[in-house]
């Protein structure tokens, strides 16, 4: 069946821009997470959502940053006033349930910032 | 103490030998312990993960050995092959399968 899918694949924008990556799970999985990986490290957790909840939202940087999931399935994760240090790839991962359900990765957003 | 220290950075092996990478932990109320392979430009994806109630995992090539007193534990990969190359990564976590605390990777090559 089809896996997790993350839009754009790629995005470039200015420095101050908003932005805003997409994250559809796989389909009947209620838990979805948002991370942050940077080059030659693992991901960075950013927040997880149970249905259309944000269950924890406690690895997100600073208030520039926000994630939705308005009916417990699609999620969007928003950056405003974007720096520089903002490149990475944003991963999204889903899983059946939460807490000891395994995580399956999206390919991944690479953000940069110019 | 949060942190999980992964070796080698990188790891070159002959097909058909036995990789191991090897991850130390402090914390001692971690209680799940992954292992992720990431291929570039893709998503990690969980290769085999193992609970401090037992020493080892197996699952096909691929096996975990977990040495609790020690707080260390390592992957095996049997009879490498060049589809193996890839990142490697060990985390842990204490109660949840999301707040993982990762490794730094490791780069594996299998020379064919």
């Amino acid at each position: 069946g089809a896996g997790v899918s993350q839009t754009p694949s790629n995005k470039v924008t200015e420095k101050g821009k908003y932005v805003e990556l997409r994250c559809d799970p796989i389909s009947g999985h209620t838990a979805l997470y948002w991370y942050r990986q940077s080059l030659g490290q693992g991901p960075e957790f950013l927040i997880y959502f149970q249905g259309t909840g944000a269950a924890d939202d406690s690895g997100l940087p600073n208030d520039r940053f926000f994630a939705v999931r308005p009916e417990g399935s699609v999620s969007t994760l928003k950056i405003q006033r974007t720096e520089r240090g903002d490149s990475a790839v944003y991963l999204c991962a889903s899983s059946l349930q939460g807490y000891n359900s395994p995580l399956h990765f999206g390919n991944g957003t690479r953000l940069t910032v110019t | 103490q949060q942190q999980v220290k992964q070796s080698p950075q990188s790891l070159i092996v002959q097909k058909g030998g036995i990789s191991i990478i090897n991850c130390a932990y402090e914390n001692t109320a971690f209680d799940y312990f992954p292992w992720y392979q990431q291929f570039p430009g893709k998503g990690p994806a969980l290769l085999i993960a193992i609970r401090p109630d037992v020493s080892e995992k197996k699952e096909g090539r691929f096996t975990i050995s977990f040495n609790k007193s020690a707080k260390q534990f390592s992957l095996h990969i049997m009879d490498s092959q060049p589809g193996d190359s890839a990142t490697y990564f060990c985390a842990a976590s204490r109660g949840s399968n999301y707040q993982l605390i990762w490794g730094a990777g490791t780069k594996l090559i299998i020379k064919p």
